[in-house]
């Protein structure tokens, strides 16, 4: 069954520093991607999509993610991290084939420290 | 704000008895998606509607039904709850009745069932 797999379910970094927050996905046809955010008691955020237009993919507050089919990977990256960037981290995959819902991985909490 | 409003925001109920989510797209969406979020489960895709029809179905339990109205706006039902019922629920909305559209959350409601 196709599905989607977030390395890490905390992730700390020192502000400043590089995020990387992983996801891998298992799908037999080519696949739509998203990133989503959620901060403390709010719903999800869409931060990016990969809709096979372009493999790097850049989406708000200075995240962006890169599709690599060879490793069937989605990781989001951020070059510098800021305090206001601590949340909840949700990759979620579909297929535009069927009518497939979103699959949504288990989440990466990303903390920052000053 | 994501333009999709959700009521109530809090809901604590007993064991047994039924309650009723709420939920009000953004002006111009015509699908409603509901989803779960617990702990131990992470998000689940509950059910979509897409203009008032019934358009794909998750892990939704029998106990719990939804509808969308002509207006659009979906409520989701739960009855004879359980202890293990208590999550947050999420409505989101999209414009079409595809999956690979962006969706749009609502803040969520929380449901503790005591």
């Amino acid at each position: 069954a196709q599905s989607v797999t977030q390395l890490g379910s905390h992730v700390s970094v020192s502000e400043g520093a590089l995020v990387l927050l992983r996801c891998n996905y298992s799908s037999s046809v080519p696949p739509y991607l998203f990133w989503y955010v959620q901060y403390p008691n709010q719903g999800l955020q869409l931060l990016l999509k990969y809709t096979s237009a372009a493999t790097l993919v850049k989406g708000i507050n200075g995240f962006e993610a890169e599709f690599k089919k060879s490793e069937t990977s989605f990781h989001l990256t951020k070059p510098s991290a800021h305090m206001s960037d601590a949340a909840e981290y949700f990759c979620a995959v579909t297929w535009n084939s069927g009518n497939t819902p979103l699959v949504f991985g288990k989440g990466t909490r990303l903390s920052v420290i000053a | 704000d994501s333009g999709v409003t959700q009521t109530p925001k809090h809901l604590i109920t007993a064991t047994g008895q039924r309650v009723t989510l709420r939920c009000s797209p953004r002006s111009g969406d015509l699908s409603v998606y509901w989803y779960q979020q617990s702990l131990d489960q992470g998000l689940q895709f509950l059910i979509q509607y897409y203009n008032g029809e019934e358009r794909a179905k998750g892990n939704i339990l029998e106990r719990f039904s939804a509808q969308q109205f002509p207006d659009l706006h979906s409520e989701l039902n739960l009855s004879s709850l359980e202890l293990g019922d208590s999550a947050l629920y999420f409505c989101a909305s999209s414009p079409t009745s595809g999956h690979t559209d962006t969706q749009y959350f609502g803040p969520g409601t929380r449901l503790t069932v005591l």
